[in-house]
């Protein structure tokens, strides 16, 4: 039962440039969310996303978005990157938005120089 | 919006003792996970406790919803348990589903 999976897991990127990052959910999940952890803190919630729509958003700006495929994969782009965006970005799966566990990815971790 | 406060910060062990960790939430929540972040940074799920109390091998984990807390044992100690313990809470209405609301951790080193 392959668990949540995420790619690129470290990049290193150039202040202003953009950046994708994907997600594949556990096994029989249909909701995917996206979270940041700077160093140090705990994760932050970006944005939910079930059956392809943006459910729920945190506290980010547009310059994060997101994406959902029919196979409830998901993609987190960053535009404009700042220093600042350096973090772990974290994946997570459940089945349904509410009520169940959620699990995590391993996450990538994102350095912009 | 709803406040996480776990306890302590830090918290340093020999292999062999025991611990217990302290989730605060000032508000009634829907959903409280465990979870334990390795060296490595990932997430791993202990526990899915809104209330109540799971045991799993040398963890358990209490949930007081009425009281608005909850705690995570560790009973003989490795060094293996080291690393951060997130609590994270999830509220059903007020906009806020399916956002999990970390606490900042506890840090847990346990010495050989």
């Amino acid at each position: 039962d392959a668990g949540v999976t995420q790619s690129p897991t470290h990049l290193i990127k150039t202040r202003g440039q953009q950046v994708t990052l994907r997600c594949s959910p556990k096994s029989g999940h249909d909701t995917v969310s996206w979270y940041q952890q700077a160093l140090g803190q705990g994760p932050q919630f970006i944005f939910q996303y079930y059956e392809e729509e943006e459910r729920q958003r945190g506290n980010f700006p547009d310059r994060f978005s997101g994406h959902q495929f029919p196979n409830y994969s998901s993609e987190l782009n960053v535009n404009a990157l700042l220093l600042g965006d350096s973090a772990l970005y974290l994946c997570a799966s459940s089945l349904g938005p509410l009520g169940n566990t959620i699990y995590f990815g391993e996450g990538s971790w994102l350095t912009v120089v | 919006g709803i406040q996480v406060e776990q306890s302590p910060p830090d918290l340093i062990l020999q292999e062999g003792a025991n611990s217990t960790l302290r989730c605060n939430f000032s508000d009634s929540v829907n959903n409280l996970q465990w979870f334990h972040q390795n060296p490595w940074g990932q997430l791993i799920n202990l526990f899915y406790i809104p209330s109540g109390t799971k045991q799993n091998g040398r963890l358990s984990a209490t949930t007081v919803a009425t009281e608005r807390y909850s705690l995570l044992y560790i009973s003989s100690s490795q060094t293996t348990d080291s690393g951060v313990y997130f609590c994270a809470v999830e509220q059903f209405y007020g906009g806020s589903q399916g956002n999990l609301i970390f606490g900042k951790g506890t840090k847990l080193s346990v010495k050989p």
